[in-house]
């Protein structure tokens, strides 16, 4: 079945380790998001790929780097963790017009110890 | 500003009631409309949406909503709830005009449904 995958589900890190997440989809989908979310909260959008086009929100930390080497794949790179950054990672894909629905990985729940 | 309000952060209703989980937003273009649920530890699943045409539109595990463009609202509702509806339900609001890729969330409903 086509889906988004995130690994890992569980990630612990230790204050300033850098860390990194990642996101695959066989959907094939043009647009790649990355979502921070912090207990049952709104997702908050980091950023977010038209291809190979980055787009970084106004209010995303500069801790906080993409990388996206491929349609296929997405890393989120935390450079150093604060205790703030502790939260649910959500990568999601959709198609390049805007009616299009986003499909959602499972989340990766980072720790920061 | 586009922004999406649901009122409500819970929602209570017994098992085989009928549950509303409203949702109202502010676009200055027409309005793509869209609900997600995300059960606990998990990532969030669409369940509608609505672009154009009929205003009542039907999705996922027979939830539908509909959309009320002079009351700005896109209620998400069902006739008859289920113990495993009881979740956490996002509204979530796109501004049709040109080509914008990003979502307007909603802060949340949190719905139980009682036995």
């Amino acid at each position: 079945d086509a889906m988004v995958i995130q690994n890992p589900r569980y990630q612990v890190t230790q204050f300033g380790k850098p860390v990194t997440l990642s996101c695959s989809q066989t959907l094939n989908h043009n647009v790649m998001y990355w979502y921070q979310q912090k207990s049952s909260q709104a997702p908050k959008l980091l950023f977010h790929y038209y291809d190979k086009d980055f787009n970084n929100e106004a209010d995303t930390p500069d801790n906080f780097q993409s990388r996206r080497p491929n349609t296929s794949f997405c890393f989120l790179d935390i450079r150093s963790p604060g205790l703030g950054d502790a939260a649910m990672y959500l990568c999601a894909t959709s198609r390049t017009d805007s009616s299009y629905e986003q499909y959602f990985g499972p989340g990766t729940r980072l720790t920061v110890t | 500003a586009q922004s999406v309000a649901q009122p409500e952060d819970q929602v209570n209703v017994a098992e085989g009631n009928p549950l509303t989980v409203k949702c109202t937003y502010s676009v200055s273009g027409n309005p793509y409309l869209f609900w997600y649920v995300q059960y606990p530890n998990r990532g969030l699943q669409f369940l509608l949406k609505y672009i154009t045409g009929d205003n009542l539109v039907k999705g996922s595990y027979g939830f539908e909503a509909e959309f009320n463009k002079s009351q700005t609202s896109f209620h998400l509702k069902k006739p008859s709830a289920l113990v495993s509806d009881s979740a956490l339900y996002f509204c979530a609001v796109r501004d049709g005009a040109g080509n914008n890729r990003k979502l307007i969330w909603g802060l949340g409903t949190s719905l139980a449904v009682n036995p």
